[in-house]
């Protein structure tokens, strides 16, 4: 399997500018979920979904980001309009939900610059 | 609110010392316990986790963590730590298997040759 796959692995943009994070959980998965990580504010959780749904967005920051899941098999995070304070480490985790086992497996990270 | 603390932000070590790393949780009933790893420019990476039966748990690398549930405690342990263990480390934890995972805030671990 090729693990959690996010797209792209670095982006620069302009304050203002719309960004788009994607995400693809590993198959078989369905509990997917958007991290931050800044070095003043640590890992934050953003939002996640179980089966497609949004459980939890209590963790977004503003009305700014939002995020949908509409398949299994895909995710996006989107910023817009984007501002330099977003600039961190967007991280997007998937797990298998069987209400026991629920070890998150975590991609390779977004870097987002926003200039 | 239910959530995972960790004591120590920054250690540093030499090679060879023992590490133990703190951490407690908050949360009441069933628990399923975490450490992740973070190597330098890396993501999380699952040391290891504890979700019921022998509470001494062992991972990846040498690691260990003991749950102790009179001490809402699962701190990490090494008894030897090398410089490749240089990374943060991450406790997280949930109190059942369709909750969402809550961070502790991670400790960085300098281990210098």
């Amino acid at each position: 399997d090729a693990g959690v796959i996010q797209s792209p692995r670095h982006e620069v943009t302009e304050m203002g500018q719309e960004v788009t994070l994607r995400c693809k959980p590993i198959s078989g998965h369905n509990s997917l979920f958007w991290y931050r990580q800044t070095m003043m504010r640590g890992l934050e959780l953003l939002i996640y979904f179980n089966n497609n749904v949004p459980i939890d967005d209590s963790g977004m920051p503003e009305d700014r980001f939002s995020a949908k899941m509409p398949n299994a098999s895909f995710s996006t995070l989107k910023i817009q309009p984007s501002e330099p304070r977003d600039s961190a480490v967007y991280f997007c985790a998937s797990r298998y939900l069987a209400g026991g086992d629920n070890e998150q497996f975590f991609g390779p990270g977004t870097r987002l610059t926003v200039l | 609110a239910q959530s995972v603390s960790q004591h120590n932000h920054h250690v540093i070590l030499s090679e060879a010392a023992s590490l133990e790393l703190g951490c407690n949780y908050s949360y009441g009933g069933t628990v399923n316990l975490f450490w992740y790893v973070q190597y330098p420019g890396q993501h999380l990476q699952l040391l290891l986790k504890y979700f019921s039966g022998d509470p001494l748990v062992k991972g990846i690398k040498g690691f260990e963590a003991e749950f102790i549930k009179s001490k809402f405690s699962f701190n990490l342990r090494k008894p030897s730590v090398q410089w490749s263990d240089t990374a943060e480390y991450f406790c997280a934890g949930n109190s059942g298997g369709y909750q969402k995972v809550t961070f502790g805030i991670g400790t960085k671990l300098q281990v210098i040759p």
